[in-house]
Formats: structure tokens, sequence, C-alpha cells
């Protein structure tokens, strides 16, 4: 079966400061993964994905995430962060087979909080 | 162009009433999903679409729950009997095909039932 597992449920950082949310898939194929960022009372945006291609992966505000199949491993990173980074982020895989149409498992989530 | 619509945006209904959520997918998108987000559950499928028909119900928690999509657009989900554990923000994504590897969500509907 196929699942993701976010590692830590709230990250703090300061303004200025790396961010790291770590997340751990499970997945007996290739994996199509993706981050999603959900900002208070908003929709869920995409970020970013991977699907078998280059395994660093570029997305929208300056984040990035790599694909380490070793270490079964997707974190999303930023060099500095941004007040408005202030958001719920949540790992994601894809399921493939037919019948299952592409439906998302969604992780637990992270919150991201930051301080001035 | 227009995202993924949804209405209400809010609703607050009595326990043992039916409930109607409509969705509204991208132009020509023809894969259609519903998810929820609650607080003990987190987000969770429910249901997928391709055109009018749902090859995967398997998200439905219970007979309570069913939906449709009518002319390969507009989605309906109904809960019947709604029940204080349904309080949740029902998500509908779309996408534009079965093969597409991204889906876009609508903003939710915030469903509460006292």
């Amino acid at each position: 079966a196929q699942s993701v597992t976010q590692l830590d449920s709230h990250v703090s950082v300061s303004e200025g400061t790396p961010v790291l949310l770590r997340c751990n898939y499970s997945s007996s194929y290739s994996p199509s993964l993706f981050w999603y960022v959900q900002h208070p009372n908003k929709g869920l945006q995409l970020l970013l994905k991977y699907t078998s291609a280059a395994t660093l992966v570029k997305g929208i505000n300056g984040f990035e995430a790599e694909f380490k199949k070793s270490e079964t491993s997707f974190h999303l990173t930023k060099p500095s962060a941004h007040m408005s980074d202030a958001a719920e982020y949540f790992c994601v895989v894809r399921l493939r087979f037919y019948n299952q149409g592409g439906k998302l498992i969604f992780g637990q989530g992270t919150e991201l909080s930051v301080k001035p | 162009g227009a995202g993924v619509s949804q209405s209400p945006s809010n609703k607050v209904t009595e326990k043992g009433k039916d409930v109607e959520l409509r969705c509204d997918p991208i132009s020509g998108h023809t894969a259609l999903y519903w998810y929820r987000q609650s607080l003990g559950q987190g987000l969770e499928f429910l249901i997928y679409f391709q055109g009018n028909s749902a090859p995967d119900k398997s998200g439905l928690p219970s007979d309570r729950f069913s939906a449709e999509r009518t002319g390969g657009s507009v989605s309906t989900l109904t809960i019947q009997r709604t029940q204080q554990e349904d309080s949740a923000v029902y998500l509908c994504a779309s996408k534009l095909g079965q093969g597409a590897d991204t889906q876009y969500f609508g903003p939710g509907t915030r469903l509460t039932v006292l």
C-alpha cells in the first residue's frame, strides 16, 4: 500500500531562516509525489510535484523538494522563510491503478509558523 | 480562467437533515474527486468520477453518503440524515483527464451539523 508520513506536526522558524518540512513515503513502485499548501480558510494549492523526472523539483514561491529513493524521502525546503509562508503543508502520494483514478493520499500535515 | 468552485461555502444544518454540496470543476476536466478534511481524520478521499461514472467510491464512509455527476461537469455530494461526525470541510478537485498529474482544488464547503 502507498502512504506518506509527515514527521513533524508543527514547525516554527524565524523569518529569513531555512525551512525544512520532512516527508517519508511508502510505495512498492516509483511514486508520484506532491506538496500542497493550505493557507487559513483557503483552498489547497499545488507547490510542486515529482513524477519520475528530475529528482530535485522546484516549485512556486522558492520551495523545492528532493526525491531520495534510497531514503524514501521527499522533504520540502526553502532557503529563507517569509511571513507569508505560514500555512499548513501536505505531502501527498498519487495512486496509480486504473480504477483508483489517481486519487491522492495525504499526509497528516505540517503547520509552519514563521516568527518575525 | 475560472477554477474549481463549490457551493455553499458554509452550511449549518441540524442533525438528521439531508444536505447537498455542489462542485463545478474546471471546464474540460473529465476527472473529479471529492475529499473530506476533518480534525480527527485529516484529508481523506471520498469518491472519484471519470466523466459521469464513479469507478472508485471506496472512500464513502457510509450509505448515507452518495454523489452523482451529470453532463460530465457538475457534481453533487449528498449526505442523508446528517450526524455530528459528518461536520468537516468537503473539498472538490478536478483534473484534465485520467492520466493528468495535477488535481486542482476548490475552496471547500464547511459543513457544521448541530
